[in-house]
C-alpha cells in the first residue's frame, strides 16, 4: 500500500528565513503534487512534478522531485506571512490515479 | 468556466438525519472524485466516477454512503442516518482523464458537515 509521509508536520518560521518541507512516498508513482490549503478553504494546486529531476518554481516556492529516492522537497525562500498555510503533497496511486495524501505541513510565518 | 462548485458549503444536522451534497465539476472533465477531510488530516479518498460509472468505492465507506453521477455531469453524495463521526469537510474534485495524459485535479470549495 502506498504511503506518503511529510516532514515536518508543523513549522514555525520567521519572515525572511528559508526552509524545506520533505515528502517521502513508499512505492513508485508517475507524478507528485503539491497543494496549499488555507484554514477552512479548499485545496489549491501549486505544482505537478512529472519526472525525475523535475524542478518547478513559483515565487518564493520551489519544488523538486527525486523519483529514485522517492522524495520531493518544497523549498521556501525568504518566507513572508502570506505563505502561512498547510501544504500537502500527494502521489498518484494505482491505475485509477487516485491521490494518496500526506498529513500536511502546517506552516506559520511570523514577523 | 467557474471551476468545481459544491453545495451546500455548510450543513449542520442532527444525528440520524440524511444529508446530500452536490458537486458540479468543470464541464469537460470526465473524472470526478469525492474525498473527506477531517481536521489535521489529509484528504481521504471516498469514491470516483469516470463519466457516469462509479469505478471505485473506498472500503472505508460504510453502506450509509452513496454517490451518483447521473448522465456523467453533476454528482451527489448522500449520507444516511448521519453519525457524529461523519462530521468532516467533503471535497469534490474533477479532472480530464485522457490516457496516457493525467490532467490536473481541481478541487471545489468543499461542503462542511457538522453532525450534532
Amino acid at each position: 500500500e502506498l504511503k506518503v509521509e511529510q516532514n515536518p508536520l508543523f513549522l514555525s518560521m520567521q519572515e525572511g528565513k528559508n526552509y524545506t518541507i520533505y515528502c517521502n512516498y513508499s512505492t513508485t508513482s508517475d507524478r507528485l503534487y503539491w497543494y496549499r490549503q488555507d484554514p477552512g478553504k479548499s485545496l489549491e494546486s501549486l505544482f505537478v512534478l512529472l519526472s525525475n529531476g523535475a524542478v518547478k518554481q513559483e515565487g518564493r516556492l520551489m519544488a523538486s522531485l527525486d523519483t529514485k529516492a522517492r522524495l520531493s522537497t518544497l523549498h521556501i525562500t525568504a518566507a513572508v506571512h502570506d505563505l502561512s498555510a498547510t501544504y500537502f503533497c500527494a502521489v498518484n496511486a494505482g491505475n485509477n490515479r487516485k491521490l494518496i495524501w500526506g498529513l500536511g505541513t502546517s506552516l506559520a510565518v511570523n514577523p | 468556466d467557474t471551476g468545481v462548485s459544491q453545495d451546500p458549503r455548510h450543513k449542520i444536522t442532527k444525528r440520524g438525519q440524511n444529508v446530500t451534497f452536490r458537486c458540479d465539476p468543470i464541464s469537460e472533465h470526465n473524472r470526478l472524485y469525492w474525498y473527506r477531510q477531517t481536521l489535521g488530516q489529509g484528504p481521504e479518498f471516498l469514491t470516483y466516477f469516470q463519466n457516469e460509472a462509479q469505478l471505485e468505492k473506498s472500503r472505508l465507506l460504510s453502506d450509509r454512503f452513496s454517490a451518483e453521477r447521473p448522465k456523467g455531469s453533476f454528482s451527489t453524495l448522500e449520507i444516511q442516518r448521519t453519525e457524529q463521526g461523519d462530521s468532516a469537510m467533503y471535497l469534490c474534485a474533477s479532472r480530464l482523464w485522457t490516457p496516457p495524459l493525467t490532467g490536473e485535479l481541481f478541487f471545489g470549495e468543499g461542503s462542511r458537515l457538522t453532525v450534532l
